[in-house]
């Protein structure tokens, strides 16, 4: 079966402080791998999608890389705004190939 | 200009009463989803539409009921509302099955 595994639930840091998310999956073929981030209260914003292992995508201080098994969210040196839930979800080949896995996130907070 | 919008953003109604929520997209997408996320944030697709045609249905009670009128939007009429579907509905759109899905902000339900 299909699945996304997240971790930590959840991570404090310190202003500045660079740190990276985890998110290991299981799925039959990967089709592709997205983050997205969600404030308290709104829907999930997408960051990005992933195809294939070896690829790397950057957004200001965050950048996401994957391999076989998992994908990094990296955080460099982190502002008190990048404080959100972050989601990671995969989309598998065959059957309902626009079916989006999600894990549970991680709820980051960053103090100043 | 909002991409994905829905409506309304609350609900709160009893038990055993039958109530709608509307979506809408502006983006010219052909794909349209409805999400559930439960209270500890895990977000679960429940329908898809592509030009308003079914294509995923997950194992979702009966008593909801998607209705896609045109590809722009796709409503959710739920029957006989039970405490557990108490949770945040989220919809969502893509271009095509592989590309990123843009959501909307949330219509939390509340049962009594």
């Amino acid at each position: 079966e299909d699945q996304v595994t997240q971790s930590p639930e959840a991570l404090r840091l310190q202003e500045g402080e660079s740190s990276s998310l985890n998110c290991s999956y299981t799925v039959s073929g990967l089709r592709g791998l997205f983050w997205y981030r969600q404030d308290p209260g709104k829907g999930p914003e997408f960051l990005f999608t992933l195809y294939s292992a070896g690829e790397e995508k950057e957004k200001e201080r965050l950048k996401a890389t994957l391999t076989k098994k998992e994908s990094f969210l990296h955080i460099t040196a982190p502002k008190p705004e990048d404080s959100a839930t972050y989601l990671c979800a995969v989309q598998a080949w065959g059957g309902a190939t626009n079916k989006l896995i999600f894990g549970t996130g991680t709820l980051l907070a960053v103090q100043p | 200009d909002t991409a994905v919008s829905q409506t309304p953003k609350y609900l709160v109604t009893q038990m055993g009463n039958d109530k709608s929520i509307k979506c809408e997209q502006n983006l010219g997408h052909d794909t349209m989803y409805w999400y559930k996320q439960d209270s500890k944030k895990f977000l679960k697709i429940m329908f898809s539409y592509n030009n308003k045609e079914l294509i995923i249905n997950e194992t979702v009670p009966n008593r909801f009921s998607p209705k896609s009128p045109d590809k722009a939007h796709l409503n959710l009429h739920i029957n006989s509302l039970e405490l557990g579907d108490s949770a945040v509905y989220f919809c969502a759109s893509s271009q095509e099955a592989v590309n990123e899905q843009f959501f909307g902000p949330g219509t939390r339900l509340t049962v009594l």
